[in-house]
């Protein structure tokens, strides 16, 4: 099954820019989606098909994938965007997840 | 508006049979491109991706778990229902339900239910 790798954790200054990445085989040449998910809750979909925004994501949110390596990419971070980010992609008929990174606010 | 919302039990024993079920609303198992996974998260864990079910009956599985998982769905009482045979506390996790959006290959998941927590213990 295909593999996503993520670092466990990132920290960004409140204002500054987040980027959390996901690393697999030639990952650029698959769709990747992006989860937020706080303490608590179900996870929420914020990037879908690399750099797509559902309805009600901020801008601030934003995707990109090339190579071996999607990343997601939160500019002006706020206190509210910490959380537990998920990658995700879809390979022969199974979704994979990547570990997910914690992404802490300073 | 689309709400998903799994149920069953709580505590269940080793060796025990799982059941879940997903009650939706806002979309239709009867309509072309719809479809229903679900997914599960260990405490302090990732995500881990279970089983699918579309619209036409299709079925989808993990790899590593389709020898104890069946999906079915009952399209009258827009429910997808999940059972997991020979619990282990390994399996101990929340468990989700939730829509997918996309076309083949680019499925995602747009909506989620709440998840409900099931222990295994004895």
């Amino acid at each position: 099954s295909y593999e996503l790798t993520q670092s466990l954790s990132v920290s960004v200054d409140l204002g500054q820019t987040a980027r959390i990445t996901c690393g697999g085989n030639n990952i650029g040449s698959k769709n990747v989606h992006w989860y937020q998910q706080k303490p608590g809750q179900a996870p929420v979909l914020v990037i879908y098909n690399d750099n797509n925004r559902p309805s009600g994501i901020p801008e601030r949110f934003s995707g990109s994938n090339s190579g071996n390596t999607a990343t997601l990419t939160i500019s002006r971070a706020q206190a509210g965007d910490e959380a537990d980010y998920y990658c995700q992609m879809w390979d022969t008929n199974t979704a994979a997840f990547g570990g997910g990174t914690k992404l802490t606010v300073l | 508006q689309v709400t998903l919302k799994e149920s069953g039990p709580a505590l269940v024993k080793p060796t025990q049979t799982l059941t879940l079920t997903c009650t939706f609303s806002g979309l239709s198992l009867s309509t072309s491109g719809t479809r229903v996974s679900w997914i599960r998260q260990p405490p302090g864990k990732a995500l881990e991706w279970l089983a699918r079910i579309d619209w036409d009956d299709d079925k989808f599985y993990s790899t590593s778990l389709k020898t104890r998982l069946t999906i079915s769905k009952d399209t009258s009482k827009n429910q997808v229902v999940l059972t997991m045979t020979n619990m282990d506390p390994v399996d101990t996790a929340t468990y989700y339900c939730a829509r997918m959006g996309g076309n083949y290959p680019r499925y995602y998941f747009d909506s989620w239910g709440q998840g409900t927590l099931v222990t295994v213990s004895s």
